[in-house]
Formats: structure tokens, sequence, C-alpha cells
């Protein structure tokens, strides 16, 4: 069964300080991993990543893939209030006609002014 | 605008009813999907479809129904055999092959 574990499920920091959120995964004929951010109604699409060692960047927003040991990290630089959400990794498998995303149960990070 | 487009927003129901959620999208995706999420949980996959007048049960499907006879359209009927239906539901899609899934805004149904 494909399993995707996220670390820490809750975190507090205050503003300004740096974060890094941890997603670990174990699925069958990974195709994919996708971080989406999640602010009390439908996740918005963060990054999707398909190749290890390739780091995506978004601004703050930082992310990087390792396939061998199978895992994400994401990294948020300068937090502002406004990053306070829900984190969602999921991960995607490809083949065997199967179709959907796996998710995690996210982290919940709060940014304190 | 391009998007994807839930309705209701909320929904209430009495226990022993049928509800169906609303899901269309006007991306031109061939794919899509329901997912379901718990308070501090991730979201569970319901059902899939690939293409029009196919759908493929997910991790959860028991006690849910849907179809797919338009491309736009993906509805969910959650049926009175769905023991604990009370949860956010989202509707996600995307182009067939590979790339990301976008989510509508989700219904919130409370089963009272």
């Amino acid at each position: 069964e494909d399993k995707v574990v996220q670390s820490p499920l809750s975190l507090v920091v205050h503003e300004g300080d740096t974060v890094t959120l941890n997603c670990s995964y174990e699925v069958t004929n990974f195709r994919s991993l996708l971080w989406y951010k999640q602010e009390k109604k439908a996740p918005t699409f963060l990054f999707m990543l398909t190749s290890s060692g390739i780091e995506k960047k978004s601004g703050r927003l930082s992310s990087i893939l390792d396939k061998k040991e199978l895992f994400s990290i994401l990294n948020i630089t300068a937090t502002q209030t406004g990053d306070s959400a829900v984190y969602l990794c999921a991960v995607e498998r490809s083949g065997g006609g199967a179709d959907g995303l796996t998710f995690g149960k996210g982290t919940h990070l709060i940014i304190q002014p | 605008d391009g998007g994807i487009t839930q309705s209701p927003k909320y929904l209430f129901r009495k226990e022993g009813q049928n509800v169906t959620l609303s899901c269309e999208q006007n991306l031109n995706h061939d794919a899509m999907y329901w997912y379901r999420q718990d308070p501090g949980q991730g979201l569970r996959l319901i059902y899939y479809s690939q293409i029009v007048n196919d759908f493929q049960k997910g991790d959860i499907a028991e006690g849910y129904s849907v179809s797919r006879e338009k491309k736009e359209s993906f509805p969910l009927t959650v049926t009175s055999a769905q023991k604990n239906p009370t949860a956010f539901y989202l509707c996600a899609s995307r182009r067939t092959g590979f790339g990301t899934q976008y989510f509508g805004p989700g219904t919130r149904l409370t089963v009272l």
C-alpha cells in the first residue's frame, strides 16, 4: 500500500524564520511528488518534482526530491503570516491502470507576527 | 475564466438520504477525480475518471457512486450506505498522461 508521511504535523514559528517541511514516501512505480498549499479550502499547486536532486524554486519557497532516500523537503525562507496554511505532500504512481494521488496528512504551519 | 467549479459550497443532509455533489470544469481536461478530506487528515481518493463513460474506484469508494456522461462534468453521489459521510469533498482535474491536478473549491457536507 502506498504511503506518504509528513513531518512535523504542526509547526509554529515567528515571522521571518525559515522552515523546513518533510515528506517521506513509499510508493510502487513512483512517477512524481507534488506539494500543495491549503488555506481552508482548495489546495493550490506549488511544485511537482520528478527528478532527484533538482531544486524547484518559486520566490521564497523551494523544494527538492531525493529518490534514493525517498523523501522531499519544502523550504520557506523569511516566512510571512500569509504563509500560514496546511502544506500537503502527495505522490503519483505510474502504470498498472492506477491513477490519482496519495496524500500525506499535511503539516499545519502557523506563522506568528 | 477557466477553472473547476463545485456546488453547493455547503450541504446538509439527513441520515438515510442520498445527495449529489456537482463538479464541472472548462479546462478541457480528460481526467477528473473526487477526494474526501477529514479534519487533520490528508485527502483520500474516492473515484476517478480518465475518459468519458469510464471511471474507476479509488481507495475509499464504498458508499459513493459517480457518472461521467460529459467530459466537463463528474458528479458524485453520496449514498445512504456511506457510514460517515460528513467531510470536505474536493474535485480535481488534469490532462491525461501527465500533469498537475487542479482542485475545485470544495463542498462541505454535513449529515445531521
